[in-house]
């Protein structure tokens, strides 16, 4: 098993172009979530899915979009990159909303010019 | 003042000292509490549930203070292995988990 995979690993925008990160689990979790970690400051959870086919904003999820498109994939849309997004960004995943998630991905490095 | 707080550090502590630390958390209605690890530019790794009762498991020990609203990490017999970053998050109604910015340790030898 992978567990939760991510990509690209690194990448480098300029202001106001778009990507999409990329999160896929192994493990038939119901739940998924996008966290970003930035210096000095604790996760902050972006987007989360509770199951499939549904999608609920976080504490952070201005300039961000999701998709989850099947049970095991989760997606991260950034329509217009901005430099207050350079960040790591980190998928994870567990069996219920109600579980907390011992399963990350290894991170993107984000950074905006 | 934030949801989560912690001691940013770094604790510099000698190998096999006895190493404590605290998540301090504002919300009285929090339900669940957790301890996670994370190594240098890596992803967290769950360490510990921390139940009302405590929570030992080998060197480790979590304890929740409900009154005071923190909860505390203990490591005994520290080894090198054990620098890391260490994160509390705290769970809450909604489910969503709450994290502090975590407490660097570094063990010394």
């Amino acid at each position: 098993n992978a567990g939760v995979t991510q990509t690209p690993k690194f990448q480098v925008l300029k202001t106001g172009q778009s990507m999409t990160l990329q999160c896929a689990q192994d493990m038939n979790h119901n739940s998924m979530y996008w966290y970003r970690q930035d210096p000095g400051m604790g996760l902050r959870l972006i987007y989360y899915s509770a199951s499939e086919g549904t999608t609920d904003k976080g504490e952070v999820p201005n300039g961000y979009n999701v998709s989850r498109l099947n049970k095991r994939e989760f997606s991260l849309r950034l329509e217009s990159a901005a430099p207050s997004q350079t960040s790591v960004y980190f998928c994870a995943s567990s069996e219920e909303l109600a579980v907390p998630t011992g399963y990350f991905g290894p991170g993107t490095r984000l950074l905006v010019l | 003042r934030k949801e989560v707080e912690q001691d940013p550090g770094p604790f510099n502590v000698p190998e096999g000292a006895t190493v404590a630390f605290n998540c301090t958390y504002s919300n009285s209605a929090s339900q669940s509490f957790f301890w996670y690890r994370q190594d240098c530019r890596k992803e967290p790794k769950l360490l510990m549930s921390v139940y009302s009762s405590g929570n030992e498991d080998g060197r480790f020990t979590a304890q929740l203070n409900r009154a005071s609203q923190y909860i505390s990490l203990l490591i005994r017999d520290s080894k090198l292995s054990d620098s890391a970053t260490y994160l509390c998050a705290v769970n809450k109604l909604n489910y969503q988990l709450i994290w502090g910015a975590g407490t660097k340790l570094i063990i010394k030898p």
